[in-house]
C-alpha cells in the first residue's frame, strides 16, 4: 500500500545526472523528512539519503536529496554502472496511529 | 557494528501463522529512542513496512495488516518476534527487520529471509 508515488523506470548514460521524483502528501512528505534507500539486485536495501540531504558515511557525494511541499527528488550526478539499482523515498506518516510509507520504487538503468 | 538477522520457516501452508525472529547486535532496545521493525518485498515488487517496536514497547502496525499482526521483544536476548496470522500465497515475500533510531528512518537491515506460502 505505497502512498507515495514514485517513476517506475529512470535512465542514462555514465556520467548523465539522474533525477528521481517522490511524490507524497501532507501527512507524510509535507510534515515529516524523507529518507531513500537503494537496493542492488538480489540484496537488502541500504539507507542512502536520510532527513531528506543527508548522506551517510560512505554513500558518495554524487547522490543528493531535496524536499520542496509534498514532494521529494533523489538525483544521481555523474551516473556509474554501480548505480543501477532500485530506488525507494520513503517517510513517515502522521495519519491514524501513525505509519510508515514508501514509495512505489524506481528502477534506474545505465544505458 | 550493528546486525540483525532474521530467521523462521521458509515454508508456510495458506492459513498457518507465521513466526519471524530478528536477533540483533551492537544496540540495546532498552535505549531510549531505539526501535525495530519488519518489512516485506513480494517477489518484483516493492517495500512494505509492516511493523515497529521501541524501547518503551510502543508499537505501530501497517493499517491494512493490523488485525493480522503482532510484534514483540525480548530485550535479554537482543530479539524482536514478527507473528502474522492467517497466511495467504500472497504473503510470499523476503522479510526483512530493520534497527530504527526514529520515526521513519532504517538505517541498518537484515539480509532477509524469504517466505513462500504454498501447500
Amino acid at each position: 500500500q505505497s502512498v507515495l508515488t514514485q517513476p517506475p523506470s529512470a535512465s542514462g548514460t555514465p556520467g548523465q545526472r539522474v533525477t528521481i521524483s517522490c511524490s507524497g502528501s501532507s501527512s507524510n512528505i509535507g510534515s515529516n523528512t524523507v529518507n531513500w534507500y537503494q537496493q542492488l539486485p538480489g540484496t537488502a536495501p541500504i539507507l542512502l539519503i536520510y532527513n531528506n540531504n543527508q548522506r551517510p558515511s560512505g554513500v558518495p557525494d554524487r547522490f543528493s536529496g531535496s524536499k520542496s511541499d509534498t514532494s521529494a527528488s533523489l538525483a544521481i550526478s555523474g551516473l556509474q554502472s554501480e548505480d543501477e539499482a532500485d530506488y525507494y523515498c520513503a517517510a513517515w506518516d502522521d495519519s491514524l496511529n501513525g505509519l510508515h510509507v514508501f514509495g512505489t520504487g524506481t528502477k534506474v538503468t545505465v544505458l | 557494528q550493528i546486525t540483525l538477522k532474521e530467521s523462521g520457516p521458509t515454508l508456510v501452508k495458506p492459513t498457518q501463522t507465521l513466526t519471524l525472529t530478528c536477533t540483533f547486535s551492537g544496540f540495546s532496545l532498552s535505549t531510549s529512542g531505539v526501535g525495530v521493525g519488519w518489512i516485506r518485498q513480494p517477489p518484483g515488487k516493492a517495500l512494505e513496512w509492516l511493523a515497529l517496536i521501541y524501547w518503551d514497547d510502543d508499537k505501530r502496525y501497517s493499517p491494512s495488516l493490523k488485525s493480522r499482526l503482532t510484534i514483540t521483544k525480548d530485550t535479554s536476548k537482543n530479539q524482536v518476534v514478527l507473528t502474522m496470522t492467517n497466511m495467504d500465497p500472497v504473503d510470499t515475500a523476503t522479510y526483512y527487520c530493520a534497527h530504527t533510531p526514529l520515526f521513519g528512518l532504517f538505517d541498518y537491515w537484515g539480509q532477509g529471509t524469504l517466505v513462500t506460502v504454498s501447500s
